[in-house]
């Protein structure tokens, strides 16, 4: 199956500094990108799906000013959390859909590792 | 997307079949049934998904009921690194969209 891979895979950051957490997608491309954030003991929420070359789309009540999404290719997105706080602390992961041909979107998403952030 | 509902825990002993049951009684004629699973602190993993016919593949075997409104996910020999979050998910099959997860059924495999 496809990877994606996810960088780094924790980080512990001081309150008020920015983040960046990496999205590859290893052995396929990916112009459509989804970010998920995950809270002790909950379900994975749905944050935003980044699309290469245009504008991420954020789900309601996440706020686009403070989680930046840049896809800069079809293999890399990118998210970065500006001026984290403690209550920012959670599991991010993010998911591509994967292809066949190199060209075709098929049914199977596969999601990265995960990356926990924990914000002092 | 049709909304599923899970058992919150199940318990299955260690070399049994353990036999995961998800409701989808609103399910539209093009939405999968799609399973996936997620081990403490990793992202979540693939396993199977069908549309009305019973699917098998090397993880685990999926069976929908014919009219489609439930399903059951069936791992044939449960080993202690099954134990996991397993999450039953509606969606029109398009790879574009994302999936939306429930709060899935927790199964605890024992020694």
């Amino acid at each position: 199956g496809a990877v994606v891979s996810q960088h780094p895979s924790w980080v512990i950051c001081k309150s008020g500094t920015s983040v960046k957490i990496e999205c590859r997608s290893l052995d396929f491309q990916a112009t459509t990108m989804f970010w998920y954030r995950q809270f002790p003991k909950q379900s994975l929420m749905l944050m935003a799906t980044s699309n290469e070359g245009s504008k991420a789309t954020y789900e309601q009540g996440v706020e686009k000013d403070k989680f930046l999404i840049n896809h800069a290719s079809l293999t890399l997105s990118t998210l970065t959390v500006t001026s984290a706080h403690p209550e920012d602390s959670s599991f991010y992961i993010c998911s591509a859909p994967g292809t066949s041909g190199g060209t075709h979107i098929t049914d199977t998403q596969y999601f990265g590792p995960g990356t926990r952030l924990t914000v002092l | 997307d049709a909304k599923t509902t899970q058992p919150t825990s199940m318990d299955c002993a260690e070399g049994r079949a353990a036999n995961l049951p998800c409701n989808h009684s609103t399910i539209s004629g093009n939405e999968y049934v799609y399973w996936y699973r997620q081990i403490h602190s990793q992202g979540p993993q693939y396993i199977i998904h069908g549309l009305k016919n019973n699917e098998t593949n090397e993880m685990a075997s999926l069976i929908i009921t014919e009219d489609r409104k439930s399903s059951t996910l069936i791992l044939p020999h449960a080993t202690l690194r099954d134990t996991a979050v397993y999450y039953c998910i509606v969606r029109v099959g398009r790879g574009n969209t994302p999936l939306v997860f429930g709060k899935g059924t927790r199964l605890s495999v024992i020694a």
